[in-house]
């Protein structure tokens, strides 16, 4: 298996625009996480998704943030506006039981 | 899920043991210990996880205290790959949210 495959790698965009990140969780895996990473702030989990169904979105820091799971086999998180401050690194994350594999991550810099 | 506490940094020799120290004095009966760690600018590993009994697979193993206050996690034989932060996380059963700290940066020296 690929693991978890996460797209773009690396995102550089000017403030105000619309960002939109791509993630495939392993096959078979039924549930979905989605990570932010900052120095300040740690990683942070934002959003997760079981059997394609968002469970807790207590983490999304503002209505500029949604994210989406249409199939078991692929999530989004799109950011509309960006603003300088959503600069991180950006994991998704998959599970079937109790341990969760993660992507490479989307390196996300707003300017 | 309870707090859990965890030096900032440690180092250790190559090919000597690793032990990773983590306080959690408030964990309640159903919550578990998980072990995850993040290789610089990669995502999280999954490392092991357990409850009260001591656990080992091919990566580490894990040490819980009989009153499950403190836990830690050996690394047997370390090597420079092992350099990464190491995060000690208290886990309801049955929850999936994993609520990540500051971690402990493990460096491995030759």
């Amino acid at each position: 298996d690929a693991g978890v495959i996460q797209s773009p790698r690396h995102e550089v965009t000017e403030m105000g625009q619309e960002v939109t990140l791509r993630c495939k969780p392993i096959s078979g895996h039924n549930s979905l996480f989605w990570y932010r990473q900052t120095m300040m702030r740690g990683l942070e989990l934002l959003i997760y998704f079981n059997n394609n169904v968002p469970i807790d979105d207590s983490g999304m820091p503002e209505d500029r943030f949604s994210a989406k799971m249409p199939n078991a086999s692929f999530s989004t998180l799109k950011i509309q506006p960006s603003e300088p401050r959503d600069s991180a690194v950006y994991f998704c994350a998959s599970s079937l039981r109790y341990e969760q594999y993660f992507g490479p991550g989307t390196r996300l810099t707003v300017t | 899920d309870a707090k859990t506490t965890q030096p900032p940094s440690m180092d250790c020799a190559e090919g000597r043991a690793a032990n990773l120290p983590c306080n959690h004095s408030t964990i309640s009966g159903n919550e578990y210990v998980y072990w995850y760690r993040q290789i610089h600018s990669q995502g999280p590993q999954y490392i092991i996880h357990g409850l009260k009994n001591n656990e080992t697979n091919e990566m580490a193993s894990l040490i819980i205290t009989e009153d499950r206050k403190s836990s830690t996690l050996i690394l047997p034989h370390a090597t420079l790959r092992d350099t990464a932060v190491y995060y000690c996380i208290a886990l309801q059963g049955g929850s999936e949210k994993l609520v990540f700290g500051k971690g402990t940066k493990l460096t491995v020296n030759p």
